[in-house]
Parts: C-alpha cells; structure tokens; sequence
C-alpha cells in the first residue's frame, strides 16, 4: 500500500543520545515535512523539505536537523536529545509545496526522552 | 508564523446532531484550508480542502470558508459516534515556503 512509513513507531531514549526518526514515502511527492504533537500545543512543523536538495527550518527548529538526499527520504536527527523533545513525531508529505497541495501522514513516532 | 485559532472543546453533541466546528487565522493572504480528522494515537487524516468562499459539501461533511472574516468552519451532518475524534484546522500561509500550519484542535464527542 502506498503511503508514508516511519521508524520506529516509539522509543525511550536516554537524555544526552543521539536518534534518527526514520521517514520514507512512495508517493513521489515533491515536499516532505517533520512535526511534533504535544497536548494542548497542536502540531507544529519542525523542518521542511520542498524538494530533493532542500530543507528549511519551520517554527521549532531548534535541536533537530534533517536532509534530503532524494525524493522519497527524509530522516529526522536529534543530535542530543533532551526531555523536551518527549512528543509524538509525524513525517508527512504533499505534491507540493502549492498554494492547494493536501499533506498525508505517517503513522507517527512516540518518542520519549528520560 | 500564522496563527490558526480553534476552540479546544470538549464538543459534545447526540447521535444525529449537526456538529459545528469552527477555526480562524490571522494570515489575510492565505488561500488554502483544510480540516483533519485525527482518532486517538492516529495520525491525521485529510477529511476537507477548501479554497474559495462559501460552502463546500462532501457526503455529510460542508466546509465554509469566509475569508473577510477569516474564518473557516465544518459542519458534520447526522453526526455518528465513529466520528468522536479530534478536528484540526490547518492553513497554508501564503509567502515563503507554503507550509501547513495546525490549529491546536477540537475534540468532538459523539454520544450515542
């Protein structure tokens, strides 16, 4: 089935480790996207990718990188992880980027950081 | 960063009820509004587009979108307990990169 797949589905991590959040989509959509979901805070875009090449940073950039070696990947880096970053992961992707491009998820990564 | 603005609810309406949801946003140049449907521990799913003013019906669904007020709302006919889930608003903002950017919220209640 076509679709966005991420791994691992959750993880506890030690303060202080490095993670990768994998993504990887078979949709040969142009535009990928990492968001963290925190109650009461919504989804909020962490990185961007409008193409293969590119990245940019969203509204929570900060101790998170990403790259964008090709079309259909696209990994999320916690270089040192801390508590903060405890929160549910989403990688999605659209067409796009588009003024009417419509993004699909991945099933979502819980991640935990004690 | 744009703002997109939802009431955090709890909703509770009866079985067969019209559910009303309701977001704003403060980007005046956004075109591009959808609504997500997300179930408890899922991710979300992509339930309505809608770019142009007025109303946008799909099966029990009807999205309106108002854009002098900067409002945009769904409405869920004939309401059913499968569709107790969490509503978010979500607005592509118009310069730089096109990004999607989520309201918090509202969750719906459906009570048989």
């Amino acid at each position: 089935i076509a679709g966005i797949t991420q791994a691992p589905t959750s993880q506890i991590l030690a303060a202080g480790r490095r993670m990768t959040l994998r993504c990887t989509q078979d949709m040969r959509h142009n535009a990928m996207y990492w968001y963290r979901q925190d109650l009461g805070l919504g989804l909020r875009l962490i990185h961007y990718s409008n193409t293969a090449g590119t990245t940019g940073k969203g509204e929570v950039p900060d101790g998170y990188s990403v790259s964008r070696a090709n079309t259909d990947d696209f990994p999320l880096t916690l270089a040192s992880a801390v508590p903060s970053q405890t929160s549910v992961y989403f990688c999605a992707s659209s067409e796009g980027p588009g003024w009417n491009t419509e993004a699909f998820f991945g099933q979502g990564t819980r991640l935990t950081v004690v | 960063q744009k703002e997109v603005e939802q009431n955090s609810g709890p909703l509770s309406v009866p079985e067969g009820a019209i559910a009303s949801l309701n977001c704003t946003y403060s980007d005046r140049g956004s075109q591009s509004f959808f609504w997500y449907r997300q179930y408890s521990g899922k991710s979300p799913e992509l339930i309505m587009s809608i770019y142009s003013n007025g109303d946008k019906e799909d099966g029990r669904f009807t999205a309106q979108l108002n854009k002098a007020s900067q409002y945009v709302s769904l409405l869920i006919r004939d309401s059913q307990p499968s569709d107790s889930a969490t509503y978010l608003c979500a607005v592509i903002e118009q310069t730089g990169a096109n990004n999607l950017f989520f309201g918090t919220g509202t969750r719906l209640t459906v009570i048989p």
